[in-house]
């Protein structure tokens, strides 16, 4: 299956900045997915990821507060704009990979905004 | 929209044998996966079922497809207590289209 380098594996922000999180994936892929998964919560879609186009977002998140890039395709970032305590979660990077009908996932990045 | 849900806990012996239920919603969900995540740390696969299946075996695990009824279950055998962990369902209708993930159930295994 597909490895994926995360980076950071944790952050702590002050609220009101901005981080940006980057997935590195050791092969192509068409679609990358980001997750964010908050305390105790499970995962919820936040958008995907298609090299060359503008990110497909979910219902409650918008391109002003998570913009993605997505220059090639084995790299994305996601960032988390104007930050507050609510934003406090893991979020994740997401590949499928068709020839195991997988999908693997980042190791995650522990944000805590203060 | 699409939903799956799981029972939130589950408590067994060590030894004993685990059930884990999930029921979702959208009867197109055609590929349905379980993954573990244990304290800290990312999300591992453990096993995943086509609809077109009805049950698949792989050592320990085993998952069983009702697609009349929308229901999937992982059962693990000897449930050891390395086994500790959230276990959550997800889905996609289409090879490639995002998963959509249940709440996780945590699976506590007592010596």
């Amino acid at each position: 299956s597909a490895v994926i380098s995360q980076k950071p594996s944790r952050d702590i922000c002050q609220r009101g900045t901005s981080l940006t999180i980057q997935c590195q994936v050791d092969s192509q892929v068409t679609m990358m997915f980001w997750y964010r998964q908050q305390p105790g919560q499970s995962l919820t879609l936040i958008a995907t990821a298609n090299q060359g186009s503008e990110a497909t977002y979910e219902s409650g998140f918008v391109i002003d507060k998570f913009p993605i890039s997505r220059p090639n395709l084995t790299f994305s970032t996601l960032t988390v704009s104007n930050m507050s305590p609510e934003d406090s979660s893991i979020y994740l990077c997401s590949v499928f990979r068709q020839e195991s009908y997988g999908y693997t996932f980042g190791s995650g990045t522990r944000l805590t905004v203060v | 929209g699409e939903d799956v849900e799981q029972s939130l806990f589950l408590s067994v012996r060590e030894g004993d044998s685990s059930v884990i239920n999930c029921t979702y919603t959208d009867s197109s969900s055609t590929y349905l996966y379980w993954y573990k995540q244990e304290p800290g740390a990312g999300l591992q696969l453990l096993t995943y079922i086509f609809s077109n299946m009805d049950m698949k075996q792989d050592q320990r695990l085993t998952v069983l497809l009702n697609k009349k009824d929308k229901h999937l279950s992982l059962r693990i055998a000897d449930t050891q207590t390395g086994d500790s962990a959230i276990y959550f369902c997800a889905e996609s209708t289409q090879a490639g289209t995002a998963l959509i993930f249940g709440k996780g159930t945590t699976l506590s295994v007592s010596s």
